[in-house]
């Protein structure tokens, strides 16, 4: 089956950096996304892979190594307002989008 | 309006009543999506469309139907309601393949269903 697995919970200060991970095991490979979702509203992107490496936007990057099926986003200057729920997406042979349940990032000042 | 509109915002519904979801975008996307999102879980793909006139069956379809009569609107309906489709449903759209396949989303909806 296909399976997609990040941390529940993480914490992290004010300031400091964080790396989410994300495994996954997909029926093929057509991309991996990124998506922030604030408590209460819709999923917002932030990343799209799809070549081995890493992509940086601002204070935000995302990894991928496709043969290990594993990324990673890297948050860096942490701000209250990063405090959100951060969902990995692998897009499979057929084109759909499959889920992680996501990792809710908790900022403490 | 601009990007993807949903509606309602909320809903409370008796159960073995029907409930259709509107979901409209202005953005000439090809593809829309619907999905469920439930606590603990990850997004779950109802139904989608690649196309104007085509419709396809995701992870979860049962109980729920879909038309795409035109590129802008993609309604999902609830033909006879059951507490377990209690649920936030996300609509979503996108215009292509690699990072022009980005999904975008709507504010969605929040079923009660009791």
């Amino acid at each position: 089956g296909q399976n997609i697995d990040q941390p529940t919970e993480m914490t992290a200060t004010e300031g400091a950096i964080v790396q989410i991970n994300c495994t996954y095991q997909t029926s093929g490979f057509n991309g991996l996304f990124w998506y922030q979702q604030h408590a209460g509203e819709a999923p917002t992107f932030l990343s799209y892979n799809v070549l081995d490496g890493l992509e940086e936007k601002g204070r935000f990057s995302s990894f991928l190594s496709r043969s290990k099926g594993y990324s990673y986003l890297l948050l860096k200057e942490l701000q209250m307002k990063d405090s959100a729920s951060y969902l990995c997406a692998v897009r499979d042979s057929n084109y759909q989008l499959i889920w992680g349940a996501g990792t809710k990032l908790i900022i403490k000042p | 309006i601009a990007g993807i509109t949903q509606a309602p915002t909320s809903q409370i519904l008796a159960a073995g009543r029907r409930m259709t979801l509107r979901c409209t975008q202005d953005m000439r996307h090809n593809a829309m999506y619907w999905y469920r999102q439930d606590l603990g879980l990850g997004l779950r793909l109802i139904h989608y469309s690649n196309t104007a006139g085509t419709t396809g069956k995701g992870e979860v379809p049962d109980g729920y139907s879909v038309s795409r009569a035109n590129t802008d609107d993609f309604p999902l309906t609830l033909a006879s309601a059951v507490p377990s489709q209690t649920s936030v449903y996300f609509c979503a759209s996108s215009a292509g393949t690699g990072e022009s396949g980005t999904q975008y989303f709507g504010p969605g909806t929040r079923l009660t269903v009791l």
